[in-house]
């Protein structure tokens, strides 16, 4: 695609619900980022992709967060049993090489009632 | 004290102004980013350096390595230069897959 799409854009739940969020890389890029990013706050490395590998999850702050890239594209983030500390900015980034310039999508806004 | 440091916090300047936003950090690094956050939330990579300096436009990032600093200038400042910059580091043990975010700088240019 012409660039990073994520999805839903915005996303309300209640406390305890499970949520998944998507993010549709630029085409040709091997590598895909996660970040959390609290209001006022800069962004916060989740995890990374190179391809379908997951070289680094050391970001995800808690076991109910988890990622998947099946098939080395569109990557997902869920997570489970949702508390009202995981509200704030997902964003998705990809870049064409491992540690090259991010592309950034426009991010998920996540609300926990 | 966090490893990326930005300041000022914000900065408001008229037209016209030649501006200096501040990265410092205190880890090794393998490369350091220079993003824009638009006022609609959008982020946008400005430069990736390692050393010296880079130029875009009226946008130019030097970084110093050994007094472990960067910074980023906008010259003629412009209204539609008002966002908030933030400084990323890629950490030399870490990979630099794994960035390392400054809090950012809210910029306001007024006409």
């Amino acid at each position: 695609g012409a660039g990073v799409s994520q999805s839903p854009r915005y996303k309300v739940t209640k406390r305890g619900q499970d949520v998944t969020l998507r993010c549709d890389p630029i085409s040709s890029h091997a590598t895909l980022y996660w970040y959390q990013q609290a209001l006022g706050q800069g962004p916060e490395f989740l995890t990374y992709f190179n391809y379908e590998a997951q070289p680094d999850k050391s970001g995800l702050p808690s076991d109910r967060f988890s990622a998947e890239r099946p098939e080395g594209s569109i990557s997902t983030l869920t997570i489970q049993r949702t508390e009202q500390r995981d509200s704030a900015m997902y964003r998705c980034a990809s870049s064409l090489a491992r540690a090259g310039v991010q592309f950034f999508g426009p991010g998920t806004r996540l609300t926990v009632l | 004290k966090n490893e990326v440091e930005q300041s000022p916090q914000n900065l408001t300047a008229q037209e016209g102004e030649f501006i200096t936003i501040n990265c410092s950090y205190s880890v090794g690094i393998s490369a350091l980013h220079w993003l824009q956050q638009h006022p609609g939330g959008g982020i946008v990579s400005l430069f990736m350096l390692s050393s010296g300096k880079k130029k875009h436009g009226r946008l130019i990032a030097t970084i110093n390595i050994q007094e472990k600093h960067s910074s980023l200038h906008i010259t003629a400042s412009h209204p539609r230069d008002s966002a908030v910059y933030i400084c990323a580091v890629g950490r030399t043990n870490f990979g630099n897959e794994k960035l390392t975010f400054g809090t950012g700088t809210r910029l306001t240019i007024i006409p």
